[in-house]
């Protein structure tokens, strides 16, 4: 069975600092892999996607992430924490089975403080 | 390109009762699946719809319902509601086949209160 795991609810950073965020996934099959944002009161815009290509995916707003397979991770950086990146992060890895469902980790969220 | 809407906003029911949510899908997209978020958690699948017909669900009950319709808007309804419905529900829209197969698009969503 599929499964995502992110490791840490909340995650405090400095603006400037490096951010990372954390996620393991399970899978029986080469996976699809997604990082999503969310921020309050508001739906999920998708920051970046795995999809067996190249194993470093760059997305938006100065993210990027690194598909591990021998570690089974997908954690997401940025070089340098802006106040406007405090949001609700999610993992997700994409079962396709006929069609395609996402199954997300339970988030992290980061704060960012001066 | 008009995005994934999504109505009402807000939407406060009794236990008991029924609601309808909807969701218009991205320009060019015929797949919608639905999201139930639970405060403080991530998404979990309710189910899909492509052609107007379902193709795929998750772990809901059957008083979970959709509807798919020719211009692939889409409609979500709970019978019986009970409090644990209470959350997020979004809906994702995505173009079948093709590169962009596996990106889904998600809408603000509706917040659903039963009390």
């Amino acid at each position: 069975a599929q499964s995502v795991t992110q490791l840490g609810s909340h995650v405090s950073v400095s603006e400037g600092a490096l951010v990372l965020l954390r996620c393991n996934y399970s899978s029986s099959v080469p996976p699809y892999l997604f990082w999503y944002v969310q921020y309050p009161n508001q739906g999920l815009q998708l920051l970046l996607k795995y999809t067996s290509a190249a194993t470093l995916v760059k997305g938006i707003n100065g993210f990027e992430a690194e598909f591990k397979k021998s570690e089974t991770s997908f954690h997401l950086t940025k070089p340098s924490a802006h106040m406007s990146d405090a949001a609700e992060y999610f993992c997700a890895v994409m079962f396709s089975g006929g069609y395609n469902k996402l199954i997300f980790g339970a988030g992290t969220r980061l704060a960012v403080h001066p | 390109e008009t995005g994934v809407t999504q109505s009402p906003t807000h939407l406060i029911k009794t236990r008991g009762q029924q609601v309808t949510l909807r969701c218009s899908s991205q320009s060019g997209h015929n797949t919608v699946s639905w999201y139930q978020q639970a405060l403080g958690q991530g998404p979990q699948f309710i189910f899909q719809y492509y052609r107007e017909e379902e193709n795929g669900r998750g772990n809901f009950p059957p008083r979970f319902s959709g509807l798919q319709f020719p211009n692939y808007s889409s409609e979500l309804n709970v019978n019986a509601l009970e409090l644990d419905d209470s959350a997020l529900y979004l809906c994702a829209s995505t173009s079948s086949g093709g590169a962009r197969s596996y990106e889904q698009y998600f809408g603000p969503g509706t917040r659903l209160t039963v009390t």
